[in-house]
């Protein structure tokens, strides 16, 4: 089955500086890849996803890149502010109509002012 | 639009006693999921319904966890007896119907924090 790692586990930063998130996943089948953010007792909320058919989608301070080859994608958060602090998780799944995602462990972001 | 609704959203029992969870997915969404979130981790999923069958269940402890949707909508999740390993939270996303086989989002309720003492 589908194994998606996630580096780093935590992530410090000042506040306008940049946030780089990386997940590699194990099938090459898998082709939808969003990424969600939960903050401290909340629920995981989408907040940019990306297909395998482009490489990169962009949405304001955050993007996501993907390299199908190496089967890696990463979340780029720029301009950092610190309701931006949370837990990130990356996760995979292939489009078959539903979806079952895996997720990685999740990176815990701080941001300082 | 209200969301995904969850029930209780905290729970602490004993081991070896039941529990059930209870989840009130959006309207319309036709697919709903149960995730099981340990303390620093990402959400695992436990079982999937399309409608009122569950569609893959393959992660789902079947000896103490149960689940059922009878009518299509709400679900509850079930365990007994419940276990110290337990403890977690459990989540509930649906999700609407995708078009062409593609994934849509889905959306997460607030979850309910199991604890077995």
């Amino acid at each position: 089955g589908e194994n998606v790692e996630q580096h780093p586990s935590t992530l410090s930063v000042q506040e306008g500086d940049s946030a780089v998130i990386k997940c590699t996943y194990s099938d090459s089948a898998s082709n939808y890849f969003p990424w969600y953010k939960q903050e401290l007792g909340k629920r995981p909320q989408l907040i940019i996803d990306i297909r395998s058919n482009v490489g990169e989608k962009k949405d304001q301070r955050i993007a996501v890149t993907l390299n199908k080859t190496a089967k890696h994608f990463s979340l780029h958060i720029t301009e950092t502010q610190p309701e931006d602090s949370a837990v990130y998780f990356c996760a995979a799944s292939k489009d078959t109509g539903f979806q079952k995602l895996v997720f990685g462990t999740g990176t815990r972001l701080l941001v300082s002012p | 639009e209200a969301g995904v609704v969850q029930s209780p959203r905290y729970k602490i029992i004993e081991k070896k006693q039941p529990v059930a969870f209870w989840c009130n997915p959006i309207s319309g969404h036709n697919t709903l999921y149960w995730y099981r979130q340990n303390l620093g981790q990402g959400p695992e999923l436990l079982i999937r319904y399309e409608n009122e069958e569950a569609v893959d269940d393959s992660q789902l402890p079947k000896d103490r966890f149960s689940a059922e949707r009878l009518k299509g909508v709400d679900s509850t999740l079930k365990i007994q007896p419940a276990e110290l390993g337990d403890s977690a939270v459990y989540l509930c996303a649906s999700s609407p119907p995708g078009g062409f086989g593609e994934n849509t989002e889905a959306f997460f309720g607030q979850g309910t924090r199991l604890t077995v003492v």
